[in-house]
């Protein structure tokens, strides 16, 4: 029972346009989500993260919106830069335990 | 700040042996987690411990994976006897507090060990 979902395994992306990434969660208790992104042979890096009780959050080139009625988040990177190809992973936690990961979303920026 | 530091990086061992990892978390961080992530999967939890004491090892395959935490700082995970599954990636962990509103607590990964299990 995959309690968060990150539908598409990859993304492409050009240079200077948006990148999107998209991750669906299933419980409803969730009430804290995070985005970590992942260089090949290091660990997940902690990115954005967004209350429930928020509907949306900025830094810098990163945005995560947050559709808690449709339990949909997303993240936004304007612009896409090649040092942000990495594999991007959807975190989501209740009561700051359970941190339930989602399978991840390759995101290659082409230059 | 120092980060999670892991040891070894990479193990490469032969089914049926045993493996050790250790794990010191940031410091001042009361809550420790232990991972597996599979080539082409996201993380999935296997403990998580609080100061000494463990909040959920649901996960965790008790009849080969060990865990502990003495005196609240640093860990180790023992797989024994392996098997060629228990090839993965395992990433340590840590947060300030897992007891409070979740918002604003954040986890942070250390460069996880990598484990092949010929």
């Amino acid at each position: 029972d995959q309690q968060v979902k990150q539908n598409s395994p990859s993304l492409s992306v050009q240079e200077g346009r948006i990148s999107i990434l998209n991750c669906d969660y299933t419980n409803s208790m969730f009430d804290y989500f995070l985005w970590y992104k992942k260089y090949p042979a290091e660990g997940p890096t902690f990115l954005i993260s967004i209350s429930s009780i928020k509907d949306k959050n900025e830094d810098g080139r990163f945005t995560v919106f947050l559709n808690k009625s449709a339990k949909h988040l997303s993240l936004h990177i304007v612009p896409s830069q090649p040092g942000d190809s990495a594999v991007y992973f959807c975190a989501a936690s209740f009561y700051g335990q359970n941190f339930v990961f989602g399978p991840g979303t390759r995101l290659s920026v082409l230059p | 700040e120092a980060g999670v530091a892991q040891s070894p990086r990479y193990k490469i061992i032969e089914k049926r042996q045993s493996v050790a990892f250790w794990c010191n978390p940031i410091s001042g961080h009361a809550t420790l987690y232990w991972y597996q992530q599979i080539l082409g999967q996201g993380p999935k939890l296997l403990i998580q411990f609080q100061n000494n004491g463990v909040v959920d090892d649901s996960q965790l395959p008790k009849d080969r994976f060990s865990a502990e935490r003495l005196k609240g700082v640093d860990s180790t995970l023992k797989i024994q006897p392996a098997k060629l599954e228990d090839s993965a990636v395992y990433l340590c962990a840590s947060s300030r507090d897992s007891a409070t509103p979740s918002s604003g607590n954040t986890i942070y990964f250390g460069e996880g060990s990598w484990l092949t299990v010929v």
